[in-house]
């Protein structure tokens, strides 16, 4: 089955500095490949999620770029502020009618002021 | 709050007994997950229902967990003979729209096994 690799499993930046964290996944077949958010003793929310049409996707300070060839997508964000400190999930959709997500480890990132 | 919701959010037990879960998703939301997740780790997929059909069960739900969804809204899930292993934050999520597209999840429960 579907098996997603995440690093780094934690991340400091200075405040207004960039951060990248990367994943990759084994099944090719994989199509939807979402990235989470989760606050201390919160829900993992969506921040931003491609398709395996696409190659890159934007929103504001966070970017999502998809290799397929290498098995590949990153996350990155700009410009990091202190309230970006939390832990980021990338997760990729096996090729099935049934919508799971398969999540890597985990990145915990930390924006020091 | 019309998220998905999920209680109790907190269950301490003593190994051996008997718990259960309770995930009450979107309202129309006809897909539904249960996840676990073990600190410092990303959710596991356990289990998905579509409407009241359970589909699809992970090789870690060992026997000893069931999870249901009567009405094809809330769903349960059960683990009996609880073993310390079994401490983890269970997390529940759904969706509506067909394929793939976003899981919405609950703040979940978290499980202390004594």
């Amino acid at each position: 089955g579907e098996n997603v690799e995440q690093h780094p499993s934690t991340l400091s930046v200075q405040e207004g500095d960039s951060a990248v964290i990367k994943c990759t996944y084994s099944d090719s077949a994989s199509n939807y490949f979402p990235w989470y958010k989760q606050e201390l003793g919160k829900r993992p929310q969506l921040i931003i999620d491609i398709r395996s049409n696409v190659g890159e996707k934007k929103d504001q300070r966070i970017a999502v770029t998809l290799n397929k060839t290498a098995k590949h997508f990153s996350l990155h964000i700009t410009e990091t502020q202190p309230e970006d400190s939390a832990v980021y999930f990338c997760a990729a959709s096996p090729p099935s009618n049934t919508g799971k997500l398969i999540f890597g480890q985990g990145t915990t990132l930390q924006v020091k002021p | 709050d019309t998220g998905v919701s999920q209680d109790p959010r907190h269950k301490i037990t003593k190994r051996g007994q008997n718990v259960t879960f309770r995930c009450d998703p979107i309202s129309e939301h006809n897909r539904l997950y249960w996840y676990r997740q073990t600190l410092g780790q990303g959710p596991e997929f356990l289990t998905y229902f579509q409407n009241e059909a359970q589909l699809e069960k992970s090789r870690l739900l060992s026997d000893r967990f069931s999870a249901e969804r009567p009405k094809g809204s809330f769903s349960t899930l059960e683990i009996q003979r609880t073993e310390q292993g079994d401490s983890a934050m269970y997390l529940c999520a759904s969706t509506r729209r067909e394929g793939t597209g976003e899981l919405f999840f609950g703040e979940g429960s978290r499980l202390t096994v004594l």
